[in-house]
């Protein structure tokens, strides 16, 4: 079955970029996503790629896409104080219902 | 902007009794779901709905679990008969289209089966 695998927590000072990689093993995954959880929050969509593309860039944010090693990456240009959060990577397969696979979720740490 | 959002934030029952969790899905969207997150775990797609009907469920979600649209408008998950394992945050979720397209998530239900 599906697996989605994180590393469980990254800690940057203010101001670096931080990177959030991200493992999946199913090859027929047809969109990756980042979402963000803030304490006491729900899970916020941040970006998503199709599994035809490499790259997308939405601001600060950049997405990574190595679909032959079925690695994704999450890099915040500037981080913030603000971005510390948990950040979850999650894929869905085309015909299953939509249904998206999450991974374990990674824990931000800004310091300032 | 609009918003999934869901009632109560926080529900706390006995084992066995039955729980309504209810979600309001942004208003033009199709396609509705139900997760879950067990303190400490990954969260776990429970089920979708579109058109009225289950497009796709998980192995947990069992003959204990069931949902409705009972209006235009909620998005219901009733668990019959609770159990201590069900203790968890619920989330729902929807989406204007199906598959590709962005799921947006309410706050959560935090369940506690006592």
């Amino acid at each position: 079955g599906e697996d989605v695998e994180q590393s469980l927590f990254l800690s940057v000072r203010e101001g670096d970029s931080s990177v959030i990689n991200c493992t999946y093993t199913d090859s027929s995954s047809t969109y990756l996503y980042w979402y963000k959880q803030e304490p006491g929050a729900g899970l916020q969509l941040l970006t998503y790629i199709f599994s035809n593309m490499d790259m997308k860039q939405d601001q600060r944010l950049t997405v990574l896409l190595n679909k032959k090693d079925k690695h994704l990456s999450l890099r915040i240009a500037d981080t913030q104080t603000g971005d510390s959060a948990i950040y979850f990577c999650a894929e869905s397969i085309s015909g299953a219902g939509n249904m998206l696979t999450f991974g374990g979720g990674t824990r931000l740490m800004v310091k300032p | 902007e609009p918003e999934v959002t869901q009632t109560p934030s926080h529900q706390v029952t006995q084992m066995g009794q039955e729980v309504i969790l209810r979600c309001v899905p942004i208003s033009n969207h199709l396609y509705f779901y139900w997760y879950r997150q067990i303190l400490g775990q990954k969260v776990e797609f429970l089920v979708s709905f579109y058109n009225n009907e289950i497009s796709e469920k998980s192995e947990i979600f069992d003959d204990q679990f069931s949902v409705e649209r009972p209006d235009g408008s909620n998005f219901t998950l009733k668990i019959r008969s609770t159990k201590l394992e069900d203790s968890a945050m619920y989330f729902c979720a929807s989406s204007e289209v199906g598959a590709g397209y962005e799921q947006y998530f309410g706050p959560g239900t935090r369940l506690t089966v006592t």
